[in-house]
């Protein structure tokens, strides 16, 4: 069973970049497999941020792509989101989670439990 | 990129059905994806594809689809279905993703 736990500072100040970690266990990430970033403000809906290919190639969100890196660590077998530049508008819960898939569908899970992220000086 | 649209609150009565509906482009061409959100928790996926429940999903929960609408039907609303549901879709022609914003769902 695969299970995602996001890792990462809970408190970041203004215009310096927000570094999170998800951590895959029950599958290698260097098998395959797209993985995915989604947050959530408080009290608001869910936003895409992106997803990351084991090999490395991604898809951003247009409205973050400036500001969004994804990256994949194969031999620590965890994937990480760096948001830069962040403003208190970038508080949220972030969550990590795998994108399936299908030939006319998509979908997510599992998900991580997600980890608050506050803005702030 | 497309966008999703769902109505912000619906409300059932307790063992009535309900539908929560969202509209959007791309699901021309894909299945949605729903999730239910209680509160301070994880999303969970409850519907996929064009009507797939995962293991442990009730099977009150369904999904259909019609143009660019797609339904997810809660068939006899228990007090423990009262949460937030999310639709998603993927843009297959730039391969983007979208969430909608959201049906916040009240069982009376």
């Amino acid at each position: 069973q695969v299970r995602l736990q996001e890792s990462g500072p809970g408190l970041v100040k203004p215009s310096e970049t927000l570094s999170l970690t998800c951590t895959v266990s029950g599958y290698s990430i260097s098998n395959g497999y797209y993985w995915g970033w989604i947050r959530q403000p408080p009290g608001k809906g869910l936003e895409w941020i992106g997803n990351v290919y084991h090999s490395g190639s991604t898809y951003y969100n247009p409205s973050l792509r400036s500001r969004v890196t994804l990256s994949v660590d194969t031999s620590k077998n965890q994937f990480s989101l760096k948001l830069s530049s962040v403003a208190a508008a970038d508080t949220a819960v972030y969550y990590c989670a795998r994108p399936q898939y299908g030939s006319d569908t998509n979908w997510f899970d599992p998900w991580g439990q997600g980890t608050l992220v506050i803005v702030s000086s | 990129s497309s966008e999703l649209t769902q109505d912000p609150a619906v409300s059932v009565a307790l063992g009535q059905t309900v539908r929560i509906t969202c509209q959007g482009d791309s699901l021309r061409s894909n299945y949605a994806s729903w999730y239910q959100q209680k509160s301070g928790q994880a999303p969970v996926i409850v519907i996929f594809g064009k009507n797939n429940r995962p293991s442990g999903i009730p099977d009150r929960f369904s999904g259909s689809s019609s143009g660019n609408t797609a339904s997810l039907t809660i068939t006899g609303a228990q007090t423990e279905d009262e949460a937030d549901y999310y639709c998603c879709s993927r843009d297959s022609s730039d391969n983007l993703w979208v969430f909608g914003g959201g049906t916040k769902l009240t069982v009376l």
